[in-house]
Formats: structure tokens, sequence, C-alpha cells
């Protein structure tokens, strides 16, 4: 059964950079999409971004290119990268596993503050 | 982006009744290869979203038959034939025919 654990910082300021991994275990890494979500009570759950299994990103518009993604197979890892952040960034972020028909990661809640 | 809405926000369920809840999106989520990219999840009290219905009407691994998914279209429906104690938390629909996949704003089921 997958496995995946988020890490990363649980603060970040405002301007700055969130910088989050998400480790799988579990699951083979090269033959499946590898996907972003966020949760946050104004905003409910929000699609960040997908790497698909070529390592090809997807990323939602709304972001207006704040976001970038990539891995690492052989650590069978995925990262996010969201810069300029503000208070609105503020939310639990989820990795999770597929392309739809998601395997959700626990969570990490980040909170932008300065 | 396709917009997802639900009905009802909220349900209060007394143990053993039946309960429905209603997905609509903006558009038809039906993809030229046949299949309706619609899913349903539920989101236990402080724990992350898990699969329940996948595909409008196929169950995830190990979910309980009481639970059902239907509709077509842009039209979709989750049915649980008896409600239990552990089915409480919040129910969303997703959209995952096309980027971004979008959700549906919860539908917090109590008992």
């Amino acid at each position: 059964q997958v496995q995946l654990q988020e890490s990363g910082p649980g603060l970040v300021k405002p301007s700055e950079t969130l910088s989050l991994t998400c480790t799988v275990s579990g699951s083979s890494f090269t033959i499946f999409y590898w996907t972003w979500i966020r949760q946050s009570p104004g905003k409910g759950l929000e699609w960040i971004g997908s790497l698909s299994d070529t390592g090809t990103p997807n990323y939602n518009p709304s972001f207006n290119n704040r976001v970038s993604m990539s891995r690492d197979t052989s650590k069978s890892q995925f990262s996010l990268r969201l810069t300029s952040v503000t208070v609105a960034d503020t939310a639990i972020y989820y990795c999770a596993r597929g392309r739809g028909t998601y395997s959700w990661g626990r969570g990490i809640l980040v909170t932008v503050s300065s | 982006d396709v917009v997802m809405t639900q009905s009802p926000l909220s349900l209060s369920v007394t143990p053993g009744e039946p309960a429905s809840i209603s997905c609509r999106s903006s558009q038809s989520l039906l993809h030229d290869n046949r299949h309706t990219y619609l899913d349903w999840y539920l989101q236990r009290p402080g724990q992350s979203p898990q699969l329940l219905i996948f595909l409008t009407s196929n169950r995830a691994s190990g979910v309980p038959d009481r639970f059902s998914g239907s509709g077509s279209g842009a039209d979709f429906t989750l049915e649980i034939s008896r409600v239990e104690a552990e089915d409480v938390g919040v129910y969303f629909c997703m959209q995952s025919l096309q980027t971004p996949h979008t959700f549906g704003q919860g539908t917090r089921l109590d008992i």
C-alpha cells in the first residue's frame, strides 16, 4: 500500500519561498503521476499541479507562475516550490499519487506569517 | 475551470437511515473514452481525504457496499444506504476530466 509523507517548514515568512518534499514508499515511482493539493478554510481544496510519469509538470494557472515541481526518482521523492507567498497561501498541503482517483498523504500545515 | 457545486452543504442523519449528496459540474465530465471523470472522497475529522468512488460509480478497494455513486454528464449523486457512526465527516466530489482538477465545497455529514 502506498504511503506518502510530506515534509518541510511549518512556518514561512511573507514574500519568501515555500518548499515541501513528499517521500513515497510502497509504490513504484516512475509509472505514476504525482500531485500537490492544498486545503484552506477560505478556498477549500485546490489542485496545485502534478508531475507526469515522465516528469513533465502541469501547473494550475491560478498560481500565476509561482509554482514549480520536481522529482528525484532515486529517492522516490517529489517536491513543491511556491514563491512570493502571502498569508493567503496558509493551508494544509497534501501530496498525492495519481492523475485523479488520488491516494493522499497525511498533509502538512504551512503557515505564512511574519 | 470546471466549477463543482455540491448540495446540501450539511446533513444530519440518524444511524441506519439513508443519505444522499448531490454534485453538479459546470460542464459534462464525459470523456471521449466513455469514462466520466467524477470521484467522491470522504475526509474524516483530522484526516486526509480518502477515495470512496471513482469514475462516477466504482467503489474503491475496501469501501463498504452501502456507498454507491451514480450519475452522468454533469449531474451526480453519492448515496449511503444506511448511515453508520464511522461515516461522519466531509464528503467532496472532484472532477479529473481536465486540469486544474476541481473540487466541490464539501458536504458535512453529522450523526
